[in-house]
């Protein structure tokens, strides 16, 4: 089952915007990871923030994590084209990841130069 | 290795035929996860091992597909009487553990199903 769900599904900024992309999920969770994937193949970390945390940074991505509402966010600032790419988020179940990493359906995110 | 491999890259087989998609993990990590993806789509659960066994096998689409890891290393994942369907790349990924770390992947097999 699909337990988190990304919004938006697609997003076009312009090169040099900042970009939010907003995760949603239904369980309680250990952790909750980004990953990016371009051009359809391997998906590479980005980020991971771990249930007892509310922000995280890491270069030019901000994630924040309200466990309350079930919810993240991945800020991306000072786009460039080179950030185009499918955002995913990611996350364990809390039993103990029995259920892997389950991942969302990802926001295509394209960087007009 | 450096990274995770996946084997073949890319594989077109007959319908009816049946495939096996090998993945090599970073040496070390126990956790390794099997997910598919459909164009345009998010990854789908497949299967995850912890180590040789595999506590949750319910994510596999059908009877035709099935997994096994031995020696707490490579993994192969193998779809018989292989339908249309089932063209997707597969993707497999592996961490240190299971809980609380990055998983890393490998580039994907792309399977078609003619």
């Amino acid at each position: 089952s699909q337990q988190g769900e990304e919004d938006p599904q697609a997003l076009s900024i312009q090169e040099g915007e900042n970009a939010t992309m907003n995760c949603s999920y239904k369980t309680s969770i250990n952790n909750l990871q980004w990953y990016r994937q371009n051009s359809g193949r391997g998906l590479v970390h980005l980020i991971l923030i771990r249930s007892n945390e509310r922000e995280k940074h890491s270069g030019r991505l901000r994630v924040t994590l309200d466990t309350s509402k079930k919810s993240s966010s991945l800020l991306i600032t000072a786009s460039r084209a080179a950030d185009t790419a499918s955002y995913f988020c990611a996350t364990d179940a809390i039993r103990g990841g029995a259920d892997g990493l389950t991942f969302g359906k990802g926001t295509h995110l394209i960087i007009q130069p | 290795g450096a990274g995770v491999s996946q084997s073949p890259s890319n594989k077109v087989t007959e319908k009816g035929k049946d495939v096996e998609l090998r993945c090599d993990p970073i040496s070390g990590h126990t956790a390794l996860y099997w997910y598919r993806q459909s164009l345009g789509q998010g990854l789908e659960f497949l299967i995850y091992f912890q180590g040789n066994s595999a506590p949750d096998k319910s994510g596999l689409p059908s009877d035709r597909f099935s997994a096994e890891r031995t020696g707490g290393s490579v993994s192969t994942l193998t779809i018989q009487r292989t339908q249309q369907e089932d063209s997707a790349v597969y993707l497999c990924a592996s961490s240190l553990q299971a809980l609380n770390t990055e998983a890393f992947f490998g580039q994907g097999t792309r399977l078609t199903v003619v």
